[in-house]
């Protein structure tokens, strides 16, 4: 079965400075997607940054990005220039690759809790 | 704005009562998840419907059951709540041209306390 962990509940950041989160991912599989969601005080999943297995190139988003290491299984997600609207719960997550009707279901890890201190 | 809307936004019930969450997902969404997200916890893969019909279901008992609609609103049901069935459930949805890469479109949940 597969699994994620994130190994940091919580982590503080000063505003403008980089944060690093850690999230490590157990699959049997070749062929998945990784995905870094945030959830602010609103409760609702927003997608952050994702990356698909095939690809070595890292993703990139605005102030986001990842740093995938597919034999270490590994997925970290940095946030430069850290903003308080950043303050959130980080959660990543691992989505099989799936053929066919179906698609396949997200696969979380516990979350950490992002503060930014001004 | 989201494209997913979960009704009641909170809800109080009693161990032992039938609870139904609502889920309205923006028009040509196709594909409704619903994860139970305990305090603290990451979310937990309930079930996913396709197209009216049930297409994956986690590790939950038989007594958590959903319906999808033609109009792309949805609904869980849970009956025999226990006080462990206290948390957020969230809904998510994807349409039909978006690839598994897209990931999905979440809701704000329903906080489901039961005393």
């Amino acid at each position: 079965a597969q699994t994620v962990t994130q190994s940091q509940p919580e982590m503080s950041v000063q505003e403008a400075e980089t944060v690093t989160l850690s999230c490590t991912y157990d699959t049997s599989e070749s062929d998945y997607y990784l995905f870094w969601y945030k959830q602010p005080p609103s409760r609702q999943m927003i997608l952050v940054i994702r990356q698909e297995a095939y690809k070595q190139q890292n993703a990139t988003e605005n102030r986001f990005s990842v740093n995938f290491q597919k034999a270490a299984k590994s997925f970290s997600l940095k946030i430069s220039d850290s903003q308080l609207g950043d303050a959130a719960m980080y959660f990543c997550a691992y989505r099989i690759l799936n053929y066919g009707g179906s698609q396949g279901n997200l696969i979380f890890g516990k979350g950490t809790k992002l503060s930014v201190k001004p | 704005e989201t494209g997913v809307t979960q009704s009641p936004t909170h809800l109080i019930k009693t161990r032992g009562q039938q609870v139904t969450l609502r889920c309205s997902s923006q028009s040509g969404h196709n594909t409704v998840s619903w994860y139970q997200q305990a305090l603290g916890q990451g979310p937990q893969f309930i079930f996913q419907y396709y197209r009216e019909e049930e297409n994956g279901r986690g590790n939950f008992p038989p007594r958590f059951s959903g319906l999808q609609f033609p109009n792309y609103s949805s609904e869980l049901n849970v009956n025999a709540l226990e006080l462990d069935d206290s948390a957020l459930y969230l809904c998510a949805s994807q349409g039909p041209d978006g690839s598994l890469f897209y990931g999905y479109t979440f809701g704000s949940g329903t906080r489901l306390t039961v005393v």
